[in-house]
């Protein structure tokens, strides 16, 4: 089945302590997209990859790392987490980047609350 | 950068009505989706519509991309239809490579 994998889905951590989302497709796409959930503030872009070792910065990367070493995973970095950081938070794909007229794919998302 | 508005914001219907919800975009675009965000919080992709007309079950969208809208209808509305709906778009050329989201429409069906 063609799926964007997101893990953990639920992560309950504390202030400064490293971590990793990771993201997962196995649809072969070249596209992979991070997006934060905020009440209030809609889903904003953190960072984007066109293909492998392409990344760029989204509308709100301050705080986050990626990095694009295979083609099917796209990880979210947290080097040192901060209260405004807890979000949920959505991994997404697509064949091409956007421009190409393909649709895309989110997965189930990861809710991370940091204390 | 490109405006997305969704109407109507709050939504509530008896089990078994239909309902219409509209999202107007404020240029021209070549990706347009419509999804549902469940109770636990997943984005459900309903459509990929930057034109024409589709159906899948219940659910039917159209866009009319030269007016700049687009319509999602819901028939015979099932409480599992609940949640917040979302319409994003991208404008190719932009040099942005997000999709960009309107502000939802949360609809609750009753039993």
């Amino acid at each position: 089945e063609a799926q964007v994998t997101q893990n953990p889905r639920y992560l309950i951590t504390v202030t400064g302590k490293k971590l990793t989302v990771t993201c997962s497709q196995n649809m072969n796409h070249e596209y992979m997209s991070w997006y934060r959930q905020d009440p209030g503030l809609g889903l904003r872009q953190i960072y984007y990859s066109m293909n492998v070792e392409v990344t760029d910065k989204g509308d709100v990367p301050e705080g986050y790392k990626v990095s694009r070493k295979e083609k099917r995973n796209f990880p979210l970095i947290l080097e040192s987490p901060s209260p405004n950081q807890t979000s949920l938070y959505f991994c997404a794909s697509s064949l091409r980047g956007l421009g190409a007229n393909q649709p895309q794919h989110f997965g189930d998302g990861t809710r991370l609350s940091i204390l | 950068g490109i405006q997305v508005e969704q109407s109507p914001p709050d939504l509530i219907l008896q089990e078994g009505a239909n309902s219409t919800l509209r999202c107007n975009f404020s240029d021209s675009v070549n990706n347009l989706q419509w999804f549902h965000q469940n109770p636990w919080g997943q984005l459900i992709n309903l459509f990929y519509i930057p034109s024409g007309t589709k159906q899948n079950g219940r659910l039917s969208a159209t866009t009319v991309a030269t007016e700049r809208y687009s319509l999602l209808y819901i028939s015979s509305s099932q409480t599992t239809d609940s949640g917040v709906y979302f319409c994003a778009v991208h404008r190719r050329n932009t040099g942005f490579q997000k999709l960009v989201f309107g502000t939802g429409t949360r609809l609750l069906v009753s039993p």
